[in-house]
């Protein structure tokens, strides 16, 4: 069945540096991506999505790159600040479904 | 930010006790899904619909049910809650259009003695 599993389920950096969150995915089908921030004591937020057509979508200080042939996924934030703390989820859908798969989490601890 | 909220926040209660979370949402949302959580973990779907009288269940069995009356509203119900329901429930919502993102409300952090 379908399983969407990050790499690290923790990440330390300091303020300033950049991040790189890892997920990998096993549906081939999947053709939507999504990354969520959840803080403590709140729900999941969605940051940015990424359609299987593409290979790289930027936000701001947030990009997302696909990798469909070894079926990756990373989220990248540039100049991460202590607020960026919580949490990061990447979830996958396949088309015609409502239903996404959420992977396991990867908690980013940045440090002052 | 989504307008997705969820009551309790916070609950304590002993074992055998029925429970209702609540959620609404204000978006007109069709789409509305329970996720059980422990703390750092990936989410858990219980139950999710697709609209008014639409209830399917999810992977995890959660010995709950959920209605949809009203588009706007989604409780989950617990008739005799037991020490293995304390978790974390979201609840989220999202619009009809393929390739959308959920919406989540903060939660109710569920503890059952």
């Amino acid at each position: 069945g379908e399983s969407v599993g990050l790499h690290l389920p923790t990440l330390s950096v300091q303020e300033g540096d950049n991040s790189i969150i890892n997920c990998a995915y096993s549906n081939s089908a999947s053709d939507y991506f999504i990354w969520y921030k959840q803080e403590s004591g709140k729900g999941p937020q969605f940051i940015i999505d990424i359609r299987s057509n593409m290979d790289k979508r930027q936000g701001q200080r947030v990009t997302v790159l696909l990798n469909k042939t070894v079926k990756h996924l990373s989220l990248q934030i540039a100049a991460t600040q202590p607020g960026d703390s919580a949490v990061y989820f990447c979830a996958s859908q396949t088309g015609g479904s409502y239903i996404p798969t959420f992977g396991r989490g990867t908690s980013l601890i940045v440090h002052p | 930010e989504a307008d997705i909220y969820q009551t309790p926040r916070y609950l304590v209660i002993g074992t055998g006790k029925k429970i209702t979370l609540e959620c609404s949402q204000t978006m007109g949302h069709d789409k509305m899904y329970w996720y059980q959580q422990d703390p750092g973990m990936e989410l858990h779907l219980i139950h999710y619909s697709y609209g008014v009288n639409s209830t399917e269940k999810g992977d995890l069995s959660s010995e709950s049910t959920v209605s949809r009356i009203r588009t706007e509203h989604f409780p989950l119900t617990l008739e005799s809650a037991r020490p293995s329901h304390t978790s974390q429930y979201l609840c989220a919502s999202r619009s009809l259009p393929i390739n959308q993102p959920q919406h989540f409300g903060d939660g109710t952090r569920l503890s059952i003695l």
